[in-house]
C-alpha cells in the first residue's frame, strides 16, 4: 500500500512569491494535516483537513492556507513568501481525527531567497 | 496548553546495547494519546510506537517499548539491542482523543556506534 506522498521534493522560490505544495494521503484517509519543520522551531502544526473542510489551523499567519479536494490530497499554500518560511513541510494523513494514528509523507523542503 | 519536553538533545549508544530516550509532557486532560516517531536523515518521519493513555500496559513493538508512568506524566522509549538502522531523531508527541494536531518534543538525535 503506498503511503502519503508529497511533492515537490524541493521548491526554490524568491521572497514575496507563492509557494503551492501538494500532498496526497493514504488510500482510505480522509484527513490531511500540515506540519512546518524549521532550523530551531522544531515541528509546529500549521493546518488540519477533514472531508474537504479546514477544522483547525496553527499559530500561523493567514497567508499559509489551503485546500482538501474531493479526493482527499490537499494543498498549501504559502503567499507573499518570507525568509523564514524556510523549512521542511510535512504532510500526515489519518483515517479520522481523535484516535487514529498520523502517517507522515517525505516533506517538501521549501528554501526562500 | 499542552507541552512535550525532551531534556535529551543528544544520545549515543552501542550496538546491540540498549538505551533508553526519556519525555515528559504536561497536561490537564486524562484521555489522550503519546507517540515516539523516528526521522532518519531521509527526514521522513515514521511511527516507532504508540501508547493509549486509558491503557495501563506499556506499549511494546519488536525491540522498542516504553515506559508509561501516568501520575509522572512521563513516556521514555527503550531500544534494546540497538542496530545501525535505528540512528536518527527521535521525537516524542502528545495528542489529546478530541484533538487533531500532534504536540512534539524538542526531539532527541541518537547515534549508534558500531
Amino acid at each position: 500500500e503506498a503511503g502519503v506522498t508529497q511533492s515537490p521534493t524541493h521548491l526554490i522560490k524568491t521572497r514575496g512569491q507563492q509557494a503551492t505544495l501538494r500532498c496526497s494521503p493514504i488510500s482510505g484517509h480522509t484527513s490531511v494535516y500540515w506540519y512546518q519543520q524549521a532550523l530551531g522551531l522544531g515541528l509546529q502544526f500549521l493546518l488540519w483537513y477533514d472531508e474537504g473542510e479546514e477544522r483547525n489551523r496553527g499559530n500561523f499567519p493567514p497567508r499559509f492556507s489551503g485546500r482538501q479536494f474531493p479526493n482527499y490530497s490537499s494543498e498549501l499554500n504559502v503567499n507573499a513568501l518570507e525568509l523564514e518560511d524556510s523549512a521542511l513541510y510535512l504532510c500526515a494523513s489519518s483515517f479520522d481525527t481523535g484516535k487514529e494514528t498520523q502517517y507522515f509523507g517525505p516533506g517538501t523542503r521549501l528554501l526562500v531567497l | 496548553a499542552q507541552t512535550v519536553t525532551q531534556s535529551q538533545p543528544e544520545m549515543s549508544v552501542q550496538e546491540a546495547e540498549t538505551v533508553t530516550l526519556s519525555c515528559t509532557y504536561d497536561t490537564s486532560e486524562s484521555d489522550y494519546y503519546l507517540f515516539w516517531y523516528k526521522q532518519p536523515p531521509s527526514r521522513q518521519m515514521i511511527l516507532v510506537i504508540r501508547q493509549e493513555a486509558y491503557k495501563q500496559q506499556n506499549a511494546t513493538e519488536n525491540r522498542f517499548s516504553v515506559n508509561f508512568q501516568k501520575a509522572a506524566k512521563s513516556f521514555s522509549l527503550k531500544i534494546s539491542d540497538s542496530q545501525l538502522g535505528d540512528a536518527a531523531m527521535y521525537f516524542c508527541a502528545y495528542r489529546t482523543s478530541s484533538g487533531s494536531r500532534l504536540t512534539f518534543g524538542e526531539g532527541t538525535q541518537l547515534t549508534v556506534n558500531p
